[in-house]
């Protein structure tokens, strides 16, 4: 089956820029998807086909995918970015998640 | 607005059933794809089951092969799961969500609904 692999666990500084990273074979063919989920709330679309921003996203929050890695960059990190993050892309016939990722804004 | 909203989670003993049900608003349902997502305490996301827009096709993760039915009624704008012979690993906080297409994203999601199998 298909799998998607994050860090566990990123830390930043407010006003700095945090990367995620999510690795998956042949990732960069694939269009993929990243998700917020603050404590307690529902997952939210933040950036989809790789690069794009759903109306509403903040612009320090922006996408790359190429080879077997997507990343996901904050820039400008505030304290409400603090949350669990999940990349997400099309592979074994279904919607496939990464194992996500905790973002901490220390 | 674009709303999904679940219902129908609870507290099951193993071996019993659950129906879920999400109904949507604000949006046309029978051109979304429709997709029901886990979270079980403390752990990820996992796609538990979807269905085309049409309802010709489904999938399911192999976890639950056999025991879930995913469908829809377009005539309600209403998702729902019949959960079957439930397991203590199907305890989670499940979501309903849509999406436009196999390789779109899930650009909604609903509140989400609690299952808990326990004895």
């Amino acid at each position: 089956s298909y799998e998607l692999t994050q860090p566990p666990s990123v830390s930043v500084s407010p006003g700095q820029t945090a990367i995620i990273t999510c690795s998956g074979d042949k990732l960069g063919n694939k269009p993929t998807s990243w998700y917020q989920q603050r404590p307690g709330q529902s997952p939210t679309l933040v950036i989809y086909r790789d690069i794009e921003r759903p109306s509403g996203i903040p612009e320090r929050f922006s996408g790359s995918n190429s080879g077997h890695t997507a990343t996901l960059t904050i820039s400008g990190t505030q304290a409400m970015d603090e949350a669990d993050y999940y990349c997400q892309a099309w592979g074994s016939n279904s919607y496939v998640f990464g194992t996500g990722t905790k973002v901490t804004v220390l | 607005e674009v709303q999904l909203l679940e219902s129908g989670g609870g507290l099951v003993q193993p071996g019993g059933s659950l129906r879920l049900s999400c109904a949507g608003s604000g949006f046309s349902f029978s051109n979304n794809a429709m997709i029901w997502v886990r979270q079980a305490p403390g752990k990820g996301l996992e796609c538990v089951s979807f269905i085309s827009s049409s309802g010709d096709n489904t999938n399911y993760a192999d976890s639950v092969k056999g025991r879930f039915t995913i469908s829809r009624d377009s005539a309600k704008n209403t998702l729902y799961l019949q959960m079957n012979n439930l397991r203590a690993e199907d305890t989670a906080v499940y979501y309903c969500s849509k999406s436009r297409g196999t390789f779109e994203p899930l650009d909604t999601w609903g509140l989400g609904t609690m299952v808990t199998v326990s004895s």
